[in-house]
C-alpha cells in the first residue's frame, strides 16, 4: 500500500503570506495526486487533481507541482477563507490513501 | 446542482451493524464510480471503499476489509455501506464522494479524484 506523508502537520501564517505544503508518497505515483481543502465542520473540497490541474472554481492563488513521490501545494496571498486543513490523496492505485492533513492557522 | 446526502448514522454497540445510505441527485449517477471516505474525530481522512458505475469493480481499505460491504442501486441513485462487526475505531463521520475522471493532454493516462462530497453522517461505536 502507498503511504502519504504531509509536512508540516500545522503551520501559522498571516493574511497575504505565501505558504507551501509538502506531500510525499512512499512510492512513485506519477502525477496521480489530488489536493483537498476542508474547513471546520465541513466536507472536503477538491482543489487540484493530476498534481497541478486546478479544479473549476478554485482561485488561481492555489498552485500545485511535483511528480513521482514529491509534491507541493502553494497558496499565494493568503485570504481569510484559506485557513483550513489541506490533505493530499493518491489516486494511482488501490487502496486510495490520504496524507494526515496540514492545518493552516492564522498567526 | 450535484447533491449527495448521507443518512443512517447513529450510535451502535461494539460488534454491532449499521447500514449507511447516500442519495445522489443532480448528475448521471450511473456514469460515476462512488466512494465512502471517513474521518475519525480529530483525525485525517481515510478512504474506505469504492464501487464502479456498474458495480463490476469494488475495492476496500485494509482496515475494514471483510467487515464492510459497499453496494449501489443505480435505479434508485443510491450508494450504501453495510458495516458489520463494528469496533470503537470505526467511530467517524462517513462521507459519500463522487469520483471524477479526466485525461490531461500532456499525459497518457486518466486521473481520478473525488469532486463532489456529501455533508457526512456520524457513526459512533460505543457501549
Amino acid at each position: 500500500d502507498i503511504q502519504m506523508t504531509q509536512s508540516p502537520s500545522s503551520l501559522s501564517a498571516s493574511i497575504g503570506d505565501t505558504v507551501t505544503i509538502t506531500c510525499r508518497a512512499s512510492q512513485d505515483i506519477g502525477n496521480s495526486l489530488n489536493w483537498y481543502q476542508q474547513r471546520p465542520g465541513k466536507a472536503p473540497r477538491l482543489l487540484m487533481y493530476a498534481a497541478s490541474t486546478l479544479q473549476s472554481g478554485v482561485p488561481s492563488r492555489f498552485t500545485g507541482s511535483g511528480s513521482g513521490t514529491d509534491f507541493t501545494l502553494t497558496i499565494s496571498g493568503l485570504q481569510p477563507e484559506d485557513f483550513a486543513t489541506y490533505s493530499c490523496q493518491q489516486s494511482s492505485t488501490f487502496p486510495r490513501s490520504f496524507g494526515q492533513g496540514t492545518k493552516l492557522e492564522i498567526k | 446542482e450535484v447533491q449527495l446526502v448521507e443518512s443512517g448514522g447513529g450510535l451502535v454497540n461494539p460488534g454491532g451493524s449499521i447500514r449507511l445510505s447516500c442519495a445522489a441527485s443532480g448528475f448521471t449517477f450511473t456514469s460515476h464510480t462512488m466512494n465512502w471516505v471517513r474521518q475519525s474525530p480529530g483525525k485525517g481522512l481515510e478512504w474506505v471503499a469504492s464501487v464502479s458505475h456498474k458495480s463490476r469493480y469494488i475495492n476496500y481499505g485494509d482496515s475494514i476489509k471483510g467487515r464492510f460491504t459497499i453496494s449501489r442501486d443505480n435505479a434508485q441513485n443510491s450508494l450504501f455501506l453495510q458495516m458489520n462487526s463494528l469496533r470503537a475505531e470505526d467511530t467517524a463521520v462517513y462521507y459519500c464522494a463522487r469520483e471524477g475522471v479526466r485525461g490531461v493532454e500532456k499525459f497518457l493516462t486518466n486521473f481520478y479524484y473525488m469532486d463532489a462530497w456529501g455533508k457526512g453522517t456520524t457513526v459512533t461505536v460505543s457501549s
